[in-house]
């Protein structure tokens, strides 16, 4: 199965950009992976799937200063003018076939604290 | 609007049994894949079970083999996660999620909004 990784903790002023980051296991590095937003006290929302080449889509409603991108096993989600609204927990998810069966891998999360 | 509401949480010894219920509105239950995720007190998401259309593939984390089953009524769309032989480790938020697929793959879309299980002495 892929181990995915994330940082624990991440922070950036209010209206700056951020980068936060999921680094897939070497031997997975082409597979896609999801962002969930979990913000204070709430349930997870989906955010976007990110290709390995970079590509990725998003959910309804997901504002535009949302990006994806990828390069090599990591996968990437920017942020652009963060918001105090987007202080979250940040969970990266891939979704996997082995054997027929259908499952889910996360990473441990980032927090992400607007300053 | 599409929604999942979350019931049956609440505080069991260790060894005992509790079944969690998701009832979904808001969209063809009957159309789409189910899951359970679980989030332990100050840690992350794990995926615990999942279960097709018409109840005929299911799906279990390992460490829930044997002892947790999920099933669905599609008359009642309605979800469940009938949890056996419950441990400490098991203690966690507990979400229902539908499962959305489109040419990029599989996410989990809605949520819920969760419900507690505790296990304790």
């Amino acid at each position: 199965l892929p181990v995915l990784t994330q940082p624990p903790s991440a922070s950036a002023l209010l209206g700056a950009s951020i980068k936060l980051t999921c680094t897939l296991s070497s031997e997975h590095s082409t597979y896609t992976i999801e962002w969930y937003q979990q913000r204070p006290g709430r349930s997870p929302q989906y955010i976007m799937k990110v290709k390995s080449d970079g590509s990725h889509s998003k959910g309804d409603g997901i504002p535009d200063r949302f990006m994806g991108s990828s390069s090599g096993a990591d996968r990437y989600l920017t942020f652009s003018n963060l918001q105090s609204d987007d202080e979250a927990e940040y969970h990266c998810g891939e979704s996997h076939t082995i054997d027929g069966q259908v499952g889910w891998v996360f990473g441990g999360g980032t927090k992400l604290t607007v300053l | 609007e599409v929604q999942l509401v979350e019931s049956g949480g609440g505080l069991v010894q260790p060894g005992g049994s509790l079944r969690l219920s998701c009832a979904a509105s808001g969209f063809t239950f009957s159309s789409y894949w189910m899951s359970w995720v679980r989030q332990a007190p100050g840690k992350g998401l794990e995926w615990v079970a999942n279960i097709k259309q018409d109840g005929s593939e299911k799906y279990y984390v390992d460490s829930v083999k044997g002892r947790f089953t999920i099933s669905r009524d599609n008359a009642k769309n309605s979800l469940y996660l009938q949890m056996n032989s419950l441990r400490a480790e098991d203690t966690a938020v507990y979400y229902c999620a539908r499962v959305y697929y489109d040419s990029s793959g599989y996410n989990l879309d809605p949520w819920g909004q969760g419900t507690l299980v505790t296990v304790s002495s």
